[in-house]
C-alpha cells in the first residue's frame, strides 16, 4: 500500500537553531500535503497545508515564518522549525494522499529542543 | 464543519469485540466518516472511511446509522496490539482534499 516516510524520526537541537524534517510519498504523488503538531497526550493539531509549487496555507495561529514549509515536487515537503525554541518540542506529523479516499500519514518526528 | 464526539477511554478484553461509538450528529450530506489509531509515538493508521453505506476491511467493520449522525467502529477481535487511541474524524468541506481535524479520541485498551 501507500507509505510516507518522515525524516528524522528524532531530532535533538539547541535552542536557536534551525530544523528541517522531510516528508515523502514513496509511491504516489500527493499533490496537497498536510502537517500536524501533536503535544504529550494531546490531539494532533492541523499546522498547515502545503500545495506541490505553491505557497502553503497556514492555520490560525501558526507562524509561517516559524514554520517554514515548502513542497517542491509531488513526492516531497519539508517543514523547516526556524529559530528553535523549546516550546517548539513537539511531535510533527505530515499527512497526504494518493486521491484514492485514503489519507496516510508519516510516522511523526520528534523534534526536542535543549 | 461537523464535529465528533468520543467516549474518552474504553477497556476491552483480549479476543472480544470492540466496538467504539462516534457522534457526529451535525454531518453534512456530502462528509466522509473516517477513523483512525495511533499508537504511542507513531503516526496515525489508517483504518476505514465510510459515506453512508456499512464498511468492512480486514482490520474492522464501520456501522454508521441511516440518519448517518453516528457510526462504530468495530473491532472484531482485539489484541492487545489494538491498544491505542482512535480518532473518529468527519471530512472537512474545503478546497483542500483530505484536511482533517482531529478530536480528543478514545483511549482504548485492550487487556489479557
Amino acid at each position: 500500500g501507500a507509505v510516507v516516510s518522515q525524516h528524522p524520526s528524532r531530532v535533538i537541537c539547541k535552542s536557536g537553531t534551525s530544523v528541517k524534517i522531510e516528508c515523502r510519498s514513496l509511491d504516489f504523488q500527493a499533490t496537497t500535503m498536510f502537517w500536524y503538531r501533536q503535544f504529550p497526550k494531546k490531539s494532533l493539531m492541523l499546522m498547515a497545508t502545503s500545495n506541490e509549487g505553491s505557497k502553503a496555507t497556514y492555520e490560525q495561529g501558526v507562524e509561517k515564518d516559524k514554520f517554514l514549509i515548502n513542497h517542491a515536487s509531488l513526492t516531497l515537503s519539508t517543514l523547516t522549525v526556524t529559530s528553535a525554541h523549546p516550546e517548539d518540542s513537539s511531535f510533527y506529523i505530515c499527512m497526504c494522499s494518493p486521491n484514492t479516499g485514503e489519507l496516510f500519514f508519516g510516522e511523526g518526528s520528534r523534534l526536542t529542543v535543549l | 464543519d461537523a464535529k465528533t464526539t468520543q467516549p474518552p477511554s474504553m477497556d476491552c478484553a483480549e479476543g472480544r469485540a470492540a466496538n467504539l461509538p462516534c457522534n457526529h450528529s451535525t454531518i453534512s450530506g456530502n462528509e466522509y466518516v473516517y477513523w483512525y489509531r495511533q499508537i504511542h509515538s507513531q503516526g496515525p493508521q489508517y483504518i476505514i472511511h465510510g459515506l453512508k453505506n456499512n464498511e468492512t476491511n480486514e482490520m474492522a467493520s464501520l456501522i454508521i446509522t441511516e440518519d448517518r449522525k453516528s457510526s462504530t467502529l468495530i473491532l472484531p477481535h482485539a489484541t492487545l496490539r489494538d491498544t491505542a487511541v482512535y480518532y473518529c474524524i468527519v471530512r472537512l468541506r474545503t478546497d483542500s482534499w483530505g484536511k482533517l481535524q482531529f478530536g480528543a479520541g478514545t483511549q482504548v485498551v485492550v487487556t489479557p
